[in-house]
């Protein structure tokens, strides 16, 4: 099945320090590509879409300057934590669906972000 | 975005089916039934998805209500693996007329299945 790889898996910084995380789908094309962030015993809340050369749409209340996107590619995008506190220390996972699977979304299996 | 509707928790037994219900009474006509399951500290995982008729793939069941306001997800055996949260969502289909994609999936806070040995 379609795999998405998802890197770091866990990764410590100190605050005002930036991170970036990888998301690539691996064996297809990825149209769009999604971000959540998910807290301790919360459901996840979906930060922003991105479609392949196109700028994200970020849902309301997500930081667009603090929580950088770049799908450059149709199998890469990256989330940029910029300048991370101690409150952005959260599970981010990211989703990516499939050209020829359009209603199915395949999953990273997340970063565990902490920040000291 | 239509709103779901799931209990907070479910128990079972390993081996027997398990049925995990799912309201969702302000659906719209195009908006797709899905099922995600996720284990700890991982990712989501795709279990099924339809739009109006029972689906059966090699995870699970999923059986639509005839007005669409309800559905419910069906684990014929239950496994000590089966053991995770379940989220019921709808979303729209993913292609607009322009051919921009869009379909985001929003969670819920799911049910968690607890499966006994």
């Amino acid at each position: 099945g379609a795999v998405v790889s998802q890197h770091p898996s866990r990764v410590i910084c100190k605050s005002g320090t930036s991170v970036k995380i990888e998301c690539r789908s691996l064996d297809f094309q990825a149209t769009t590509m999604f971000w959540y962030r998910q807290f301790p015993k919360q459901s996840l809340m979906l930060m922003a879409t991105s479609n392949e050369g196109s700028k994200a749409t970020y849902e309301q209340g997500v930081e667009k300057d603090k929580f950088l996107i770049n799908h450059a590619s149709l199998t890469l995008s990256t989330l940029t934590v910029t300048s991370a506190h101690p409150e952005d220390s959260s599970f981010y996972i990211c989703s990516a669906r499939n050209r020829g699977h359009n209603e199915k979304l395949f999953f990273g299996s997340g970063t565990q972000l902490s920040v000291l | 975005d239509a709103k779901t509707t799931q209990p907070n928790s479910m128990e079972s037994n390993e081996e027997e089916p398990v049925h995990l219900p799912c309201n969702h009474s302000t659906i719209s006509g195009t908006d797709y039934i899905h099922w995600y399951r996720q284990l700890p500290s991982q990712g989501p995982e795709y279990v099924i998805h339809g739009l109006t008729s029972n689906v059966n793939n090699r995870m699970a069941s999923l059986a639509i209500a005839e007005d669409r306001k309800s559905s419910t997800l069906i684990l014929h055996r239950a496994t000590l693996r089966d053991a995770a949260v379940y989220y019921c969502i709808l979303s729209e289909s993913p292609w607009d007329a322009g051919g921009t994609s869009y379909g985001k999936l929003t969670f819920g806070q799911g049910t968690i299945l607890t499966v006994h040995p």
